[in-house]
């Protein structure tokens, strides 16, 4: 499975963008990298996935490197509720079909006022 | 709403008792997932499901036990097996299999031991 290496925690001051790296420098060309948050005591939460181009939805935008090493989620104005732990996963087949998460322990992000 | 219902939220079992967790899915998926969480650390997969009256095991899956009699359930069993069942479980739903098809989680059960 690739690995993914992410910053413990980051702050970030509130309106300001915040911007989590993670490096996946093992990922398969056919591998995906995945981008959840999760709150205390709350299932984790789908926000973004991209494969080789860059990618925005609602609620952020995820930058890939050209030669897929390293991502970047961008939460372009943080709030308090942006606050959680974020989870950077390369999507992996399992053998016999279907496919798994691999979470690792993430980056605490904690945004100020 | 379509979403993933887990219920129920917080369950205590006690020694050499089964416990059954419930997951109901509205959102069509065929392919469904559950996961354990222990504090401080990420999620493992314990079963997962393509398609109805199939499943396979995950990384963790000695001392459970599932079912996919229908599309929208999905439930997990914890025996008496499973020597440390306290855990945060998860479940979640994917359109299909495929490895560009996002998870989606459901609220997930708190289960203790007495």
């Amino acid at each position: 499975d690739a690995k993914t290496t992410q910053p413990p925690s980051m702050d970030c001051a509130e309106g300001r963008a915040a911007n989590l790296p993670c490096n996946h420098s093992t990922i398969s060309g056919n591998e995906y990298v995945y981008w959840y948050r999760q709150i205390h005591s709350q299932g984790p939460q789908y926000i973004i996935h991209g494969l080789k181009n860059n990618e925005t939805n609602e609620m952020a935008s995820l930058i890939i490197t050209e030669d897929r090493k390293s991502s970047t989620l961008i939460l372009p104005h943080a709030t308090l509720r942006d606050t959680a732990v974020y989870y950077c996963i390369v999507r992996v087949l399992v053998t016999g079909g279907g496919n798994k998460l691999t979470f690792g322990t993430g980056t605490q992000l904690k945004v100020e006022l | 709403d379509g979403g993933i219902t887990q219920s129920p939220k917080y369950l205590f079992r006690k020694e050499g008792q089964n416990v059954t967790l419930s997951c109901e899915q509205n959102l069509n998926h065929d392919a469904m997932y559950w996961y354990r969480q222990d504090p401080g650390q990420g999620l493992r997969l314990i079963y997962y499901s393509q398609i109805v009256n199939d499943f396979q095991k995950g990384d963790i899956a000695e001392g459970y036990s599932v079912s996919r009699e229908k599309k929208e359930s999905f439930p997990l069993t914890v025996t008496s097996a499973q020597k440390n069942p306290t855990a945060f479980y998860l479940c979640a739903s994917s359109l299909n299999r495929g490895a560009g098809q996002p998870q989606h989680f459901g609220d997930g059960t708190r289960l203790s031991i007495l």
